[in-house]
C-alpha cells in the first residue's frame, strides 16, 4: 500500500540536543511538507519541497533544517535554535499540480522536550 | 497577512445535521479544502472547492462562495465516529500548499 511513513512517533529530547524526524513516501509525489501542530492549534507550516534537491521555507522555519535529497524522503531536523520544539509534527505529500487541494499525510510524530 | 476563522467548537446528536462555518483572507486564492483529523491521528482529506458552489462526497458536502470568502463544511446523518477536528485549509497559490485554520472541534453525542 502506498502511503508516507514517519519515524518515530514518539521521542523526547534533552534542551540543547538536535533531533531528526524521518519522514518518507512510496506515492511517487514530487512535493513534500512539514507541519507542525500544537495542542488545540491548527497546522502550520515549517518548510516544503516542490522538487528534489529544492526546498522552501513556510512560516515558522526558524530552528528547523531539512534536505531533499531523494524523491521519497524529506528529514527534518530540529535544532537546538528552536525555542519551543515540544510539538507533533506532521509529514505531508501531494502531486505538485493539479485541482484537488489534497494532502496525504503520516501519522505524525511527537517531540516532547524534557 | 493570512487569517483562515472557524468556530473553535460544534456539539450534535447522532442523525443530525451540522455545518461548520470557514472564513478567510488571504494573499492568493486557489481553492479551499476541509481535513478531518481524529484526536492524536493524521489529518485526512475530505473535500475541495476550487469553483463557487456545492460538492458533494457522501454524507459531506462543502460549499464556497469567492465573493464572500466563504465557505462550509456540512455535515448530514451524523455518527458517533464523526467526533473529531475539522480544518479548513486555504491553497493560495497554483502549488498545493496550504494554509490551515485553528479547526472546529466536533462533538456528537447519542
Amino acid at each position: 500500500d502506498g502511503g508516507i511513513t514517519q519515524s518515530p512517533k514518539y521521542l523526547f529530547r534533552k534542551e540543547g540536543q538536535n533531533v531528526t524526524l524521518s519522514c518518507e513516501q512510496n506515492l511517487n509525489h514530487d512535493a513534500m511538507y512539514w507541519y507542525r501542530q500544537d495542542p488545540g492549534q491548527g497546522l502550520r507550516l515549517i518548510y516544503y519541497s516542490q522538487i528534489v534537491n529544492d526546498f522552501q521555507k513556510g512560516d515558522i522555519a526558524e530552528g528547523y533544517s531539512v534536505s531533499r535529497e531523494k524523491k521519497e524522503s524529506f528529514p527534518l531536523t530540529v535544532t537546538s535554535a528552536q525555542k519551543n520544539p515540544t510539538a507533533f509534527y506532521l509529514c505531508a505529500s501531494s502531486k505538485t499540480q493539479g485541482r484537488t487541494g489534497e494532502l496525504f499525510f503520516g501519522e505524525g510524530s511527537r517531540l516532547t522536550v524534557l | 497577512g493570512q487569517s483562515l476563522e472557524q468556530p473553535s467548537e460544534v456539539t450534535a446528536v447522532e442523525g443530525a445535521i451540522v455545518q461548520i462555518n470557514c472564513t478567510y483572507q488571504t494573499s492568493g486564492f486557489y481553492g479551499l479544502s476541509w481535513y478531518q483529523q481524529h484526536d492524536g491521528g493524521a489529518p485526512t482529506f475530505l473535500s475541495y472547492n476550487g469553483l463557487d458552489g456545492l460538492e458533494e462526497t457522501g454524507r459531506f458536502s462543502s460549499f464556497l462562495s469567492r465573493s464572500d470568502s466563504y465557505g462550509y463544511l456540512l455535515l448530514q446523518e451524523l455518527q458517533m465516529k464523526d467526533s473529531a477536528s475539522y480544518f479548513c485549509a486555504v491553497r493560495e497559490t497554483g502549488f498545493q500548499k496550504l494554509v490551515f485554520g485553528t479547526g472546529t472541534r466536533l462533538l456528537v453525542s447519542p
